[in-house]
């Protein structure tokens, strides 16, 4: 099976960087994702990793080592719309289609 | 371009009755994937469609049911609702089996008493 952690909850200030940790325990690591959502919206894709390295998008980045199955999502210049729940999800190689494991999330909160 | 669209958003049912959740994935798009969102578990898989096929299915009991039409539109189906069915349920589609990301829609809160 797999296992994906991430913190609950992180707080941060306008302007500040905050990075989110995920670790990830699978039998076939077939790629990466982040994704934001809003409170009672859907998600929304931020990011995918399959090789390892740093993939960066705007003010968003994303970091991934298979070898020590972990990732980071980081998120810099804080402004007060990046308040959301980040998802960060692993597809798995035996499902051989779209079937992503989540973790519980992590709910950021950035105060002025 | 319009998103994946689900319907209804919101809808209240008793314990024992069944459901019907419908997807219309993005214009173009082949497959779908449904999962369950709840506080305690967070974003669950239920199963994913493609031409018609159910592809891959999550740890969710027989009453979980789905089709997908030739259309691709897909429906859910949850039959002897329980109290624990009260969720987020969401619909993703993306443009075939394994192309990625996925796109999700905006849900159908089903509140179970």
């Amino acid at each position: 099976g797999q296992n994906i952690d991430q913190p609950t909850e992180m707080t941060a200030t306008e302007g500040a960087i905050v990075q989110i940790n995920c670790t990830y325990q699978t039998s076939g690591f077939n790629g990466l994702f982040w994704y934001q959502q809003h409170a009672g919206e859907a998600p929304t894709f931020l990011s995918y990793n399959v090789l390892d390295g740093l993939e960066e998008k705007g003010r968003f980045s994303s970091f991934l080592s298979r070898s020590k199955g972990y990732s980071y999502l980081l998120l810099k210049e804080l402004q007060m719309k990046d308040s959301a729940s980040y998802l960060c999800a692993v597809r798995d190689l035996s499902s051989g289609g779209n079937k992503l494991t989540f973790g519980g999330g992590t709910r950021v909160l950035v105060k002025p | 371009k319009a998103g994946v669209t689900q319907t209804p958003r919101y809808l209240i049912k008793t314990r024992g009755q069944q459901v019907t959740l419908s997807c219309s994935p993005i214009s173009g798009h082949r497959s779908v994937s449904w999962y369950q969102q709840t506080p305690g578990q967070g974003l669950q898989f239920l199963f994913e469609y493609f031409s018609e096929t159910q592809r891959n299915k999550g740890n969710f009991p027989g009453r979980f049911s789905g089709r997908q039409f030739s259309n691709s539109r897909s429906e859910m189906n949850v039959s002897t609702l329980e109290l624990g069915d009260s969720a987020l349920y969401l619909c993703a589609s993306s443009p075939g089996q394994g192309a990625l990301p996925q796109h999700f829609g905006d849900g159908t809160r089903l509140s179970i008493l």
